[in-house]
């Protein structure tokens, strides 16, 4: 079955206690991003990748590392986590097309993780 | 700046009744429009419109794009509970390819 899997699903930490989420996709495709959802502020993209070892900023990166060693996975690190942080955080992947490295923008989501830091 | 706005933020409607959502949009380099359907957890893709496909349907679901007063709709007939959602607008723009632009969505809630 194509997915996106994103563990945990459900996380309560302390401020400054690192983390890291997993994401990990079976399609092979090799655009992979993640977001976080907020109450009022909609969908917002933290980092990307458009393939291995190719990351870069989205709209949100502050607090927020990266990694894209594997085509199929691409974790999500808090280094140090404050609560502003807390939110939910959805993996998604996508295929590109193969001139330009267009992403198609048909993602395919994870089913979240939900972050409390305390 | 690049932005989309969805209209209504929410909607109440009672099974069978017919809704339209509205996705307006200011993108530079326009290059696609995608629609998505968020319940409990994470969206999952609905439609894509592009300017060689202006308008699509699968069920009861439709959607058309006005590539020339910058909006689209989705349209649901004969509405049911499982459509109960929120229902999320976005773009794709061809200047910075790599991101979509995302409205803030419509909740959609469909009583029995």
């Amino acid at each position: 079955e194509a997915q996106v899997t994103q563990n945990p699903r459900y996380l309560i930490t302390v401020t400054g206690k690192k983390l890291t989420v997993t994401c990990s996709q079976n399609m092979n495709h090799e655009y992979m991003s993640w977001y976080r959802q907020d109450p009022g502020l909609g969908l917002r993209q933290i980092y990307y990748s458009m393939n291995v070892e190719v990351t870069d900023k989205g709209d949100v990166p502050e607090g927020y590392k990266v990694s894209r060693k594997e085509k199929r996975n691409f974790p999500l690190i808090l280094e140090s986590p404050s609560p502003n942080q807390t939110s939910l955080y959805f993996c998604a992947s996508s295929r590109t097309l193969l001139a330009g490295g267009y992403n198609t923008g048909e993602l395919f989501f994870g089913e979240g993780s939900r972050l409390t830091v305390l | 700046e690049d932005k989309v706005v969805q209209s209504p933020l929410s909607l109440v409607v009672h099974e069978g009744d017919t809704v339209t959502l509205n996705c307006s949009y200011e993108v530079t380099n326009f290059r696609s429009l995608l629609w998505y359907k968020q319940e409990k957890k994470a969206p999952t893709f609905l439609f894509m419109l592009t300017s060689s496909g202006i308008e699509k349907k699968s069920g009861r679901l439709s959607s058309i794009l006005d590539k020339k007063e910058l909006f689209s709709i989705l349209n649901i007939t004969a509405t049911q509970t499982g459509d109960s959602a929120v229902y999320l607008c976005a773009t794709n723009n061809a200047g910075n390819n790599r991101k979509l632009i995302w409205g803030l969505g419509t909740s959609l809630a469909v009583n029995p």
